[in-house]
């Protein structure tokens, strides 16, 4: 039971260049999550998928694209890199009840990008 | 709108001295409170939680207390370890189901501890 992992660990990008970001997780959950952390501004929700086949806007989209391929996996996508984007990638999932009840995030070892 | 606020760091403390990390909260509706931490080079773990007015969460002798007259869930701890170094973040869910958000974390901007021996 792996529970979140995230590829790749650490990325360099040049300004321009696109990348994915992969996210998995082996908990049966059906809510997803993407989040950035920079210094002093905590953590920032990106996008997220309330379950398989959707996907919504979180605090901070522009600039990224997502998919949640299946249960499994949910990517997510930078098409044009920008300095901006230089911060550290947090996938999250959980299991979200219909009645409003969710469990406990569990968080990926995130990955560290900079683009130059 | 929701929000949390929560003390900033770094906090520099002796081994064995007594912890507490500010944290309040605005949030519409019943939220639902959370204490995360990220120790170096790692994802967040739950440190505890709290999902309902004077519930206390506790964990690895951390203790917080869910006031809603104060808007407040501090984080404490009788006697800090040089393990505890880490980055705490207060965190609220608020249950109600806003346009689809339900279990979307409202995060702290985080409080780096750092603990001497």
């Amino acid at each position: 039971n792996a529970g979140v992992t995230q590829t790749p660990k650490f990325q360099v990008l040049k300004t321009g260049q696109s990348m994915t970001l992969q996210c998995a997780q082996d908990m049966n959950h059906n809510s997803m999550y993407w989040y950035r952390q920079d210094p002093g501004m905590g953590l920032r929700l990106i996008y997220y998928s309330a379950s398989e086949g959707t996907t919504d806007k979180g605090e901070v989209p522009n600039g990224y694209n997502v998919s949640r391929l299946n249960k499994r996996e949910f990517s997510l996508r930078l098409e044009s890199a920008a300095p901006s984007q230089t911060s550290v990638y947090f996938c999250a999932s959980t299991f979200a009840s219909g009645g409003g009840r969710t469990d406990t995030q569990y968080f990926g070892p995130g990955t560290r990008l900079t683009v130059l | 709108g929701n929000s949390v606020t929560q003390m900033e760091g770094p906090v520099t403390l002796s081994e064995e001295a007594f912890l507490t990390i500010n944290c309040t909260y605005t949030a519409t509706g019943y939220p639902s409170l959370f204490w995360y931490v990220q120790y170096p080079g790692e994802g967040l773990q739950l440190l505890l939680k709290a999902t309902k007015a004077d519930d206390k969460g506790s964990n690895k002798g951390f203790e917080a207390t869910y006031r809603k007259e104060t808007t407040s869930f501090h984080l404490e701890k009788g006697s800090v370890q040089v393990s505890d170094s880490a980055v705490y973040f207060c965190a609220l869910r608020n249950r109600q189901n806003y346009g689809g958000s339900q279990g979307n974390l409202i995060f702290g901007k985080g409080t780096k501890l750092s603990v001497k021996p």
